[in-house]
């Protein structure tokens, strides 16, 4: 079965602090991709990245990062120089190896982050 | 705009009655998803469909039934069988990418109150 753990249930920070989300997740596809949401108090997910299980390369893209680490099952997002538009919920979400078809999503239960002035 | 739109925002449901979720994408998306979402929770999938007049169970799929007569429409419908349906729900469509597997995306959203 297939499980995603986020531990951090609510992260308050002060405005220029970074904050890193962790996210562990569980399968025994050999084959699985790896997504972050954010969710605004709008209600919309909007998505931020995927990576999939044979790529382990970290990435950067502004002020986000991810750290992707097959040894340790994980999937960690970090954000430099917080900044009050992050307040949010950040979903970690895992799906399988695609066989011809749609697989389904399998999300944790977030993390919301608090970014105060 | 290209785009999944999901409609009513707000709907208020009395209990006994059944009520449809529209979602409609313009992305050419071959699959398309609703999740349940409860505070606090993370998101629960409801039912999905692959290809038009097809579709399978979710993890959550008593009390709600689908349709997909069309590749770019999706309701949902919230029947009486449905015991705590107070919820937000997303409807959500995807591409499938051999690289990236299947991206989701994710419209709007729709608060439903049982009164």
């Amino acid at each position: 079965a297939q499980k995603v753990t986020q531990a951090q249930t609510e992260i308050s920070v002060v405005e220029k602090e970074d904050v890193t989300l962790d996210c562990v997740y569980e399968t025994r596809d050999t084959t699985y991709y790896l997504f972050w949401y954010k969710q605004p108090p709008s209600g919309e997910l909007v998505f931020l990245i995927r990576r999939n299980s044979f790529d382990e390369q970290n990435e950067i893209s502004g002020r986000y990062s991810w750290n992707f680490q097959k040894s340790t099952s994980s999937f960690n997002f970090t954000i430099t120089a917080s900044q009050v538009v992050d307040s949010a919920v950040y979903f970690c979400a895992l799906s399988g190896s695609t066989q011809g078809g749609s697989e389904k999503l399998v999300f944790g239960k977030g993390t919301k982050l608090t970014v105060n002035p | 705009d290209g785009g999944i739109t999901q409609s009513p925002k707000y709907l208020f449901r009395k209990e006994g009655q059944n009520v449809t979720l529209s979602c409609e994408q313009n992305l050419n998306h071959d699959a398309m998803y609703w999740y349940r979402q409860d505070p606090g929770q993370g998101l629960r999938l409801i039912y999905y469909s692959q290809i038009v007049n097809d579709f399978q169970k979710g993890d959550i799929a008593e009390g709600y039934s689908v349709s997909r007569e069309k590749k770019e429409s999706f309701p949902l419908t919230v029947t009486s069988a449905q015991k705590n349906p107070t919820a937000f729900y997303l409807c959500a469509s995807s591409v499938l990418s051999r690289v990236f597997g299947n991206t989701i995306y994710f419209g709007e959203g729709s608060w439903l109150t049982v009164v």
